[in-house]
């Protein structure tokens, strides 16, 4: 079965740490990837995306994912976080032969001032 | 542009009772989708719509319908309402090959 596996579920960190959140899925061929970020009562938002070319993708906000295919990875990270970070995070995979997004479950990150 | 939009943002219902949520895009996208949110799960697909007059199941599609009624309006219909139907709602739509664009949800409460 198709699957999207987001490593933590809740993350904690103090302003100014780096931030890496890990996504991993189970599909051998041609993918899309993504991340989302939802902050507090609000809707999801595109933090950067995956189609080809250059697996080092930059991102809103100072994120930036790295692809490494032969991991099946897309984790997401950022050199120093802020307090308007806090928010939760989704990896998304899009398979051609899926027809639609499989959204991991979610990493909630608080930042704390 | 307003993108996606929702209606309505907030409904509490009684158990058995039916409605519909509304949802819209103005992008001329092909694809349109109906997710629900819940803690630690994260966005599961109800239904998805990938053209004008197409519909069909996602992850969790019972006890729900939806209808695509044109190329910018699909709905989503609770016949009747369940506890385990509270949850928060989004709405999507895509153009092929690019990201979804999500709506701002409705935070439906069944009692």
């Amino acid at each position: 079965a198709q699957s999207v596996s987001q490593h933590n579920h809740h993350v904690i960190l103090s302003e100014a740490a780096s931030l890496e959140l890990g996504c991993n899925y189970s599909y051998g061929g041609t993918v899309n990837l993504f991340w989302y970020v939802q902050y507090p009562g609000q809707h999801l938002q595109l933090l950067l995306k995956y189609f080809s070319g250059d697996p080092l993708v930059k991102g809103i906000k100072g994120f930036e994912a790295e692809f490494i295919k032969s991991k099946f990875s897309f984790n997401l990270r950022k050199p120093s976080v802020q307090w308007s970070d806090t928010a939760e995070y989704f990896c998304a995979v899009y398979v051609p032969s899926w027809g639609k997004l499989q959204f991991g479950a979610g990493t909630q990150v608080v930042v704390t001032p | 542009n307003a993108g996606v939009t929702q209606t309505p943002k907030f409904q509490v219902l009684k158990t058995g009772q039916s409605m519909t949520l509304q949802c819209a895009q103005d992008m001329n996208h092909n694809s349109m989708y109906w997710y629900r949110q819940d803690p630690g799960m994260g966005l599961r697909l109800i239904y998805y719509s990938a053209s004008e007059g197409t519909t069909d199941k996602g992850e969790v599609p019972n006890g729900y319908n939806v209808s695509r009624l044109n190329k910018r309006e699909f709905s989503l219909r609770l016949e009747s309402a369940a506890p385990s139907q509270t949850s928060v709602y989004f709405c999507a739509s895509r153009r092929s090959q690019e990201e979804q664009y999500f709506g701002p949800g409705t935070r439906l409460t069944v009692t």
